[in-house]
């Protein structure tokens, strides 16, 4: 069963803009993580936050944590085509396991 | 550059036939997982292993799924009989379990499965 939901499903914007992507949870949890799914690939590891963090930076990516409100944030700054994608989160809960619970996903469409 | 392999990358075979799918996980990760893909159910854990244990497998049809880590470089998959509802992506991922700290997965590129 998912533990996260991300939301909105699908998001297109203009090169250069900002995307935001939401994921909310259900359970208390030790660490999110955000993926990245290009069209017909694996999924690739981008940031993760811990339960004891609030916001976490790499490169264009923001990631913000919210465990009073159960929820997180995604931030890609200055989008690029190149980062046309699926995003998911997923969640670390060591009380139901040491195994990461997906979402189902946002789907970005970046256009030039 | 370490990475996940699976093979095969496609199969295409027809109901009732067993089909069997191999992981290689990244040498030195203690935790090997089993994901199925779909448009329908996203991706749904279907099994994972420690130390080639197996931890858990509850999103695994029990009468036809069975997963095995037959030692630390190889994982597999098998469906006996196979059926059309199989067909989907199923990726592998291992990752680094240190008993206080669990990191990132690193996912293979998938085996997309088509049962006729």
């Amino acid at each position: 069963s998912q533990q996260g939901e991300e939301d909105p499903q699908a998001l297109s914007i203009q090169e250069g803009e900002n995307a935001t992507m939401n994921c909310s949870y259900k359970t208390s949890i030790n660490n999110l993580q955000w993926y990245r799914q290009n069209s017909g690939r694996g999924l690739v590891h981008l940031i993760l936050i811990r339960s004891n963090e609030r916001e976490k930076h790499s490169g264009r990516l923001r990631v913000t944590l919210d465990t009073s409100k159960k929820s997180s944030s995604l931030l890609i700054t200055a989008s690029r085509a190149a980062d046309t994608a699926s995003y998911f989160c997923a969640t670390l809960s060591y009380q139901a396991g040491t195994a990461l619970i997906f979402g189902k996903g946002t789907t970005l469409s970046v256009s030039s | 550059d370490a990475r996940v392999t699976q093979t095969p990358r496609h199969k295409v075979t027809e109901m009732g036939q067993e089909v069997t799918m191999r992981c290689q996980p990244i040498l030195g990760h203690n935790t090997v997982f089993w994901y199925r893909q779909t448009m329908m159910q996203g991706l749904e854990l279907l099994a994972y292993f420690r130390n080639r244990a197996p931890l858990d497998d509850s999103g695994m049809p029990k009468d036809r799924f069975s997963a095995e880590m037959p030692d630390a470089t190889l994982a597999t998959l098998k469906i006996q009989p196979s059926e059309p509802r199989d067909s989907a992506v199923y990726f592998c991922a291992s990752g680094l379990f240190s008993g206080t700290q669990y990191n990132e997965q690193f996912f293979g590129p998938g085996t997309r499965l088509t049962v006729l």
